[in-house]
């Protein structure tokens, strides 16, 4: 049973593309991340929703959109994909009550040529 | 949320106990520690966190000083499967939504 799942797992595009990556959670949390890991390895936090409504929006271009259809599901837009958003993005949720511990799906590595 | 410094990296014998430390020395009275790690491609794995009492559970142990400056995460018998980077964070409680702060983290190597 996957907690946290991703698709797709690899996306190669062309730039100026629109893509979008999916992700979904089956443990009942109701607070859901994404975070970007760029080529020098760093994680970094994009955005994070709560109860489907948005906490955090970290310096993201606006082509970077964010949508919740639902708690268990946080979906990531990118419009107009330039070079520089290759990276591999990864969802994550957690209980916002408890330990707040975060639990981590498997990676979209996203290549953009 | 306050800073951590960690070495690069370290080395283990397999089987041997893997001891990674961690520098937090301006952590806040509210402030607890988490220890992730990333195996290689793979999405971050939560290890454990504590706040100011040592903690272990079946993946490893927490070792916190008295003064909370810095910790410990000991792996007991390390394995190959351990080869992985370590992150040590420092994370308010209490915040909904908060994220996890990434640094460098260290780079343990587990061999044969």
């Amino acid at each position: 049973d996957t907690a946290v799942s991703q698709t797709p797992k690899y996306l190669v595009t062309q730039m100026g593309n629109d893509k979008s990556i999916k992700c979904e959670q089956n443990l009942g949390h109701d607070t859901m991340y994404w975070y970007k890991q760029d080529s020098k390895k760093f994680l970094k936090i994009m955005f994070s929703y709560n109860n489907k409504e948005l906490i955090i929006n970290e310096t993201v271009p606006n082509r970077f959109s964010p949508k919740s259809p639902d708690k268990a599901h946080l979906n990531l837009h990118i419009n107009s994909l330039e070079l520089g958003d290759s990276a591999v993005y990864f969802c994550a949720s957690s209980q916002s009550e408890g330990t707040y511990t975060q639990y981590f799906g498997p990676g979209t590595r996203l290549t953009v040529l | 949320d306050a800073k951590t410094t960690q070495p690069t990296s370290m080395d283990c014998a397999e089987g041997r106990a893997a001891n990674l430390p961690c520098n937090h020395s301006t952590i806040s009275g509210n402030e607890y520690v988490y220890w992730y790690r990333q195996i290689h491609s793979q999405g971050p794995q939560y290890i454990i966190h504590g706040l100011k009492n040592n903690e272990t559970n079946e993946m490893a142990s927490l070792i916190i000083t008295e003064d909370r400056k810095s910790s410990t995460l000991i792996l007991p018998h390390a394995t190959l499967r351990d080869t992985a980077v370590y992150y040590c964070i420092v994370r308010v409680w209490g915040q909904a939504g908060t994220a996890l702060i990434f640094g460098k983290g260290t780079t343990l190597s587990v061999s044969s």
